[in-house]
Formats: structure tokens, sequence, C-alpha cells
């Protein structure tokens, strides 16, 4: 099983400023990664695909980086619709895992 | 527009066995490349996946220490069963069906059910 880790657990940070959230994979997954959004109470949105590809209507801000075993996901400017948890989930090999998620909260 | 909704019981005692129904619209299982999953969240916890069924009936299923899983689909109700035996507390969960993004090996989830809390407590 590929285990993902994500860094740091929690990152707080200013409206405005920029969000750089990190995951890693135990083993390559070339780039076959994904981040989603989620919001208390509600299901994880889609954000990002093969690590770097936008999803439908997700804004510009949000964009992905990486291969293989490292990986970046990073909120330009935040607004304050984007303070959520953030997970990723790797598909290159069974079974589908996800990290642990980074919580992304208001400083 | 795709969507998805989970049912099921809210509580079940430990050992028994829990059977959740996911319901669909905007989209058919009979299409080639189309495929379902279960995803669980434990509350504070993070996401682990269940299962995942294809178009062409290939089933695939989650960590090995969870065992007593079995995934159907009944295509002509647009419906997709999850059903986990012999229940434990720690099963005590928060179950998301998801719709499998389509491409090849795209074996992550575009759209996502509002999700049903099952508790497990005698």
């Amino acid at each position: 099983e590929i285990v993902m880790t994500q860094s740091p657990a929690t990152l707080s940070v200013s409206p405005g400023e920029r969000a750089t959230l990190s995951c890693r994979a135990s083993q390559s997954v070339s780039s076959d990664l994904a981040w989603y959004q989620q919001k208390p109470g509600q299901a994880p949105r889609l954000l990002i695909y093969g690590a770097s590809t936008r999803a439908t209507g997700i804004p510009a801000r949000f964009s992905g980086s990486g291969s293989g075993t490292e990986f970046t996901l990073t909120i330009s400017s935040l607004q304050s619709e984007d303070f959520a948890v953030y997970y990723c989930q790797q598909y290159n090999n069974w079974p589908l895992t996800f990290g642990p998620g980074t919580k992304v909260d208001i400083k | 527009q795709i969507t998805l909704k989970e049912s099921g019981p809210t509580l079940v005692k430990p050992t028994q066995t829990l059977t959740l129904t996911c319901t669909f619209s905007g989209f058919s299982l009979s299409t080639s490349g189309v495929g379902v999953a279960w995803i669980r969240q434990p509350p504070g916890k993070a996401l682990e996946w269940l299962a995942l069924i294809y178009w062409d009936d290939d089933k695939r299923y989650g960590p090995s220490l969870r065992t007593g899983l079995t995934i159907t689909k009944d295509t002509s109700k647009n419906q997709v069963v999850l059903t986990m035996t012999n229940m434990d507390p720690v099963d005590t969960a928060t179950y998301y069906c998801a719709h499998r993004a389509s491409g090849n090996y795209f074996n992550f989830f575009d759209y996502w059910g509002q999700g049903t809390l099952v508790t497990v407590s005698s």
C-alpha cells in the first residue's frame, strides 16, 4: 500500500497570502495525484488531478505541481472561502489512498 | 447534471451487517469507463477509500485490514450497494459514494454524494 503523508498538519495563513501545501508518497505515483478541498459538514471537492490539472470550475489561484513522490498544492492568494482541509489522493496503485490532510485556517 | 445520494441506517449494532445504497443520476453505470466508489471518513479523521465498481462489473476493494466488503450495482435502478459485515465501533464514519472521473486510469472522484453518518454502537 502506498502511504501518503501531508505537511504541515495545520497551516495558518492570512487572507490574501500564499499557501503552500505538501504531499509525499511512500513510492512513486508518477503524476497520478489528485487534490481535494473539504469544508466542515461538506463532501470533498475535486480541485486538481494529474498532479497539475485544475478540475472544471476551479479558480486559477489553485495550482498543483510535482511528480514521483513529491507534490505541492499552492493557493496563490487565499480567499475567505479557501479556509478548509485539503487532502491528496494517489491513484497510481491499488488500494487508492488518501493523505491525512492539511487544515488551512485563518491566522 | 451528476448527483449521488447515500441512504441506509444511521445506527447499527456491533457484529451486524451494514447495507448502504448509493442512488445516482446524470450518468449510467452501463456506459464504458464509468465507475462508482465508496469512501468513508471517521469523525475528525481522514478519508479512506473502501471499494470501486466499474461499468463492466470489475470490482476493487480497499485496505486489506477491512474485510467483509461487497460492492454491487443495479444498472436498471441507477444504484450501487455496499455491504459491510461484522460492523465494529471503529467503523463509525460518514460514508460517501462518489463518481469516478471519466478517462483511462482516472481513479479519482469528481462528484460526491452528501454523505451519510453511520454510528456503530450497542
